[in-house]
This record gives C-alpha cells, structure tokens and sequence, in this order.
C-alpha cells in the first residue's frame, strides 16, 4: 500500500516562527503536492512538485516555500507563520503515465494553528 | 482561482436513495478524477476518468464526463450511511501535472 505520511497531525506555532511542514511518500512517486484545506473553500493549491529540486507556484504559493532534495520527501515551509496560515495542510503525491497524472495519495493532514 | 466547482455545496438523502453531484472546470483537462473526504481525514481516491472517455463505472459510482460542456457527474446509486462524506472533483492541465481540486459537495445519508 502507497504510505503518504505527515510528520505531525496537529501543530501550534507562534506567529513569526518558522515552520516546516514534513511529508515523506514511499512509493518512488514523481509529484508532490501541498494543499490547504479550509471550511468552504475546498483543497487550494500551495505548491507542486513533478521532480527532485523542481518546484511549481500553486493557486496560493504567498507565504509559503518549499523544498525537495529528495524524491520521497516534500517539505512545506513557512517563512514566518501568521494567524491567517491556521489551516488544514494536506500533502499528496502520485506518478504518471504516459505524461499524465493517475491516482493522488493523501496524508492525513496537519492541522496548523498559528497563534 | 480553483480549477473545479461542485453543485450542490450540500446534500441531505434518505439511505437507499441515489446521490448526483456535479462538477464544472474552466480549461483543458488530462483527465478528471472523484474523490471522497470523511471528517478530519485525508482524500481518498474513487475514479479518474480520461478526456477521452464518457462514462465509467466502479461499484455503486458511476461518473460521465462531457468535454464540450467541462463538467462531469458522480452518481452514487442505493447509498448507505458510510457514504455520508465529502467530495471533490480534480482536475489535471492539458500541459502540466498540476491537479486542481474544487470546493466539494458534502454528502449526508440518513438512516
């Protein structure tokens, strides 16, 4: 079974911390993705990923970075945290065939409460 | 702006009875994929379908797709309470692997 795992279910930073946002995957998938979730707005796009050390801006990218020296792992990360980044954090990835995307996996999130 | 949009934002049905969510999209799609939310967890993945096909079925869900209007249907026919959850549309560019998600339908079945 494809393991998208999350390094923490539930985070409380300060506002003006830095903050990283872990996700490793275990299935040599391609792409990576980071989204956040908020009550009626659905999965927005932060950032993707479709190699090592390549990186493409999402619907929502301000505020946020990432980082992917390896394969297996997406790293989210917040420059400097504020109270409108509480959100829910879902990372996902998937391979693809014949150019196009198939399945995405999901992790079960990081609920991130920015004080 | 998000890729997808579902309709009904909500929906409440009777268990037994068929549930139709829609969703539109506003460009060139790869394919369209469905896939559900139970509170508090991550997304899991129901059915992709391809640009270049109509319909599909998997168990009780059935989706169409029709390119010339950009918009896709998930029926879920006889449900059952452990239906009662969200979901999403997903929609991937005719050029890159960015997969865009709408604001979802939330789905409750009543016993």
């Amino acid at each position: 079974d494809v393991k998208v795992t999350q390094s923490s279910r539930y985070l409380v930073k300060r506002t003006g911390e830095k903050v990283f946002l872990e996700c490793v995957q275990d299935m040599d998938h391609e792409n990576m993705f980071w989204y956040r979730q908020d009550p009626g707005l659905g999965l927005r796009l932060i950032y993707f990923s479709y190699d090592v050390k390549m990186k493409e801006k999402g619907d929502i990218p301000e505020g946020y970075s990432v980082s992917r020296e390896k394969k297996e792992r997406f790293s989210l990360i917040l420059e400097s945290a504020s109270t409108n980044q509480t959100s829910m954090y879902l990372c996902a990835s998937s391979t693809s065939w014949t150019g196009k995307n198939t399945e995405a996996f999901f992790g079960q999130g990081t609920r991130l409460t920015v004080v | 702006s998000q890729q997808g949009e579902e309709d009904p934002q909500a929906l409440s049905i009777q268990e037994g009875e068929n549930a139709t969510m829609n969703c539109s999209y506003k460009t060139s799609i790869n394919n369209l994929q469905w896939y559900r939310q139970n509170s508090g967890r991550g997304l899991v993945h129901l059915i992709l379908i391809r640009s270049n096909e109509r319909e599909k079925h998997s168990g009780r869900l059935r989706v169409t797709l029709d390119t010339s209007k950009k918009s896709s249907s998930l029926l879920i026919t006889a449900s059952r309470a452990a239906d009662t959850a969200s979901y999403f549309c997903a929609t991937d560019g005719a050029n890159d692997y960015k997969l865009s998600f709408g604001a979802g339908t939330t789905v409750t079945v009543r016993a």
